[in-house]
């Protein structure tokens, strides 16, 4: 199957900086990226649609001045966690959706934040 | 979106045969069903995907019931490696996936 990576997969930062979180698709365009976060022992909760060289579209409850999504070409995109505070800590997680019957969805590996 | 219906979770023994079942009774004509599992720690890892057909792959085999309103995912052999959280998803064209609580498989050695 299609790859998707993420960078970093461990982060600690301290509370009040800004960290920044990308999603490759390896061998395919994506023109469509999905950034999901995870609290232990709970489902994955969709933050945000991100869609190339468009502004991302962001699920209810979700702050998009706080996590600023970037989706500059058709592999990558880009997660910003900015002024992070302890409760930020989660599993992030991005996915890309390839182009193949089924549109099928890849995921990353994804990136344990801790703030602090 | 079409939901999805799957048991909380399931045990089998290792190198049997584990059937997972996903009831979605609202299907629409143009939804692909799909399945990922995580492991601890990581990103949902795709697992199969079908539209009408059974579906075999090197990983599994979806059954797909002919009125689409229910599908089962199945692993000929379980191994301890296959224990993890396993969802059902539907999915058209540019939609979103939205994750339920999955079925939890554990593996009896």
């Amino acid at each position: 199957g299609a790859v998707v990576s993420q960078h970093p997969s461990r982060v600690i930062c301290k509370s009040g900086t800004s960290v920044k979180i990308e999603c490759r698709s390896l061998d395919f365009q994506a023109t469509t990226m999905f950034w999901y976060r995870q609290f232990p022992k709970q489902s994955l909760m969709l933050m945000a649609t991100s869609n190339e060289g468009s502004k991302a579209t962001y699920e209810q409850g979700v702050e998009k001045d706080k996590f600023l999504i970037n989706h500059a070409s058709l592999t990558l995109s880009t997660l910003t966690v900015t002024s992070a505070h302890p409760e930020d800590s989660s599993f992030y997680i991005c996915s890309a959706r390839s182009r193949e019957p089924g549109n099928t969805i890849y995921f990353g590996e994804g990136s344990w934040l801790t703030v602090v | 979106d079409a939901k999805t219906t799957q048991p909380n979770s399931m045990e089998s023994n290792e190198e049997e045969p584990v059937h997972l079942p996903c009831n979605h009774s609202t299907i629409s004509g143009t939804d692909y069903i799909h399945w990922y599992r995580q492991l601890p720690s990581q990103g949902p890892e795709y697992v199969i995907h079908g539209l009408t057909s059974n579906v075999n792959n090197r990983m599994a085999s979806l059954a797909i019931a002919e009125d689409r309103k229910s599908s089962t995912l199945i692993l000929h052999r379980a191994t301890l490696r296959d224990a993890a959280v396993y969802y059902c998803i539907l999915n058209f064209g540019n939609e979103k996936l939205t994750f339920g609580t999955g079925t939890r498989l554990t593996i009896i050695p």
